[in-house]
């Protein structure tokens, strides 16, 4: 019963180099969301999906790609690495179609950018 | 926007003792949840409560829509209860969860 599952659970980048944060979750939910959290706050949205090959902008997007060509995965993608995205990043997932809007979050990915 | 308050910031406790979170909320949500963020950064769901009262062993929580508050009760704290509670909300054909600051809760042995 894997859930949400995010990799790599660490990862410390230089300035300017790039990554794929990897999500994918085997509950068969059509909505799936990427949040950052900072230290001492709540959790912030990047993006969100509601279903395979739809993707939109949360609150705080910029510096950041996604792409959703499955429903199971939800991939996130940082360009251009900069400081200011130094953060715990958590992808979740949610079955809203049926009414059950609860959101199970991956473990999540703690990023250093130096 | 939705604002969401949570009470208090910080709760020292002795092992055994109760206590009472409280999330504040200044609209009309559908979907309220309560984590628990554990001290390795993990996000562990306790209840999805919109309304309504729901009970898990030691933790019980209260959500009243119509007066805009949920609280989460625990009760006999272990050890194992610190971390950081979270309440999290959104509303009808919003997307995004809003959070709350959080509480967070140190249990002394």
């Amino acid at each position: 019963n894997a859930g949400v599952t995010q990799t790599p659970k660490f990862r410390i980048l230089k300035i300017g180099q790039s990554m794929t944060l990897q999500c994918t979750q085997d509950m068969n939910h059509n909505y799936m969301y990427w949040y950052r959290q900072d230290p001492g706050m709540g959790l912030k949205l990047i993006y969100y999906s509601v279903g395979a090959g739809i993707t939109d902008k949360g609150e705080v997007p910029n510096g950041y790609n996604v792409s959703r060509s499955t429903t199971e995965d939800f991939p996130l993608r940082l360009e251009l690495a900069a400081p200011s995205q130094t953060s715990v990043y958590f992808c979740a997932s949610s079955d809203e179609d049926r009414g059950l809007a609860e959101a199970f979050f991956g473990q999540g990915t703690r990023l250093t950018v130096v | 926007g939705i604002q969401v308050e949570q009470s208090p910031p910080d709760l020292i406790l002795q092992e055994g003792a109760n206590s009472t979170l409280r999330c504040n909320f200044s609209d009309s949500v559908n979907n309220l949840q309560w984590f628990h963020q554990n001290p390795w950064g993990q996000l562990i769901n306790l209840f999805y409560i919109p309304s309504g009262t729901k009970q898990n062993g030691r933790l019980s929580a209260t959500t009243v829509a119509t007066e805009r508050y949920s609280l989460l009760y625990i009760s006999s704290s272990q050890t194992t209860d610190s971390g950081v509670y979270f309440c999290a909300l959104k509303r009808s054909g919003n997307y995004q969860l809003i959070w709350g600051a959080g509480t967070k809760l140190i249990i002394k042995p």
